[in-house]
């Protein structure tokens, strides 16, 4: 079985100032790790993928994770908040299971971004 | 553009009526799958189809099946529906090589009240 959490339910920033959006996944298998951002009233975009390579992953628009595997985490980084990120935040965990991907998602951080 | 398309983007019905949600995909993609979203659970799979002709539940598959039309479409159906389905709808597909590298394309969702 497979799961995952995320820690915050919700996260506050200054634009300007670090994000951090923590991400623990549990696995039977070798997962992939995805994260996917979701802005209001909209389908969910893929972020960034963790698949067996790097383990310090970086996606779109400055967005970066890093897989630890002893600490089975992986959060969400980016250096510097733009108002644009407002947004909310799933992390997933997928495993290879005979004829299908089975992806999990956890239940979302939503993050704000004050001016 | 390319991608996944859901139809229609808003609908409300009343407890006991029908209705059939439909999706299409123009990716070429084997996999596709339906998730529901609710307010903190993330999203949850109802139905998916690894490739054309095949179709099996989910984590929530209770009160909706689903009809693989053909490679590009697949369609979610409410026979009767429920107050408890009120929900934000997703419609994504996939890539399936055997190799846990590929995210999902998602849609713009499918926003259900049923009163």
């Amino acid at each position: 079985a497979q799961s995952v959490t995320q820690l915050d339910s919700h996260v506050s920033v200054s634009e300007g100032t670090p994000v951090l959006l923590r991400c623990n996944y549990s696995s039977s298998y070798s997962p992939s790790l995805f994260w996917y951002v979701q802005h209001p009233n909209k389908g969910l975009q893929l972020l960034l993928k963790y698949t067996s390579a790097a383990t310090l992953v970086k996606g779109i628009n400055g967005f970066e994770a890093e897989f630890k595997k002893s600490e089975t985490s992986f959060h969400l980084t980016k250096p510097s908040a733009h108002m644009s990120d407002a947004a909310e935040y799933f992390c997933v965990v997928s495993t290879e299971l005979y004829n299908n991907n089975d992806m999990r998602f956890g239940a979302g951080t939503r993050l704000t971004v004050k001016p | 553009n390319a991608g996944v398309t859901q139809t229609p983007k808003f609908q409300v019905l009343k407890t006991g009526q029908s209705m059939t949600l439909q999706c299409a995909q123009d990716m070429n993609h084997n996999s596709m799958y339906w998730y529901r979203q609710d307010p903190g659970m993330g999203l949850r799979l109802i139905y998916y189809s690894a490739s054309e002709g095949t179709t099996d539940k989910g984590e929530v598959p209770n009160g909706y099946n689903v009809s693989r039309l053909n490679k590009r479409e697949f369609s979610l159906r409410l026979e009767s529906a429920a107050p408890s389905q009120t929900s934000v709808y997703f419609c994504a597909s996939s890539i399936f090589t055997g190799y846990s590298d590929y995210g999902y394309t998602f849609g713009s969702g499918t926003r259900l009240t049923v009163v």
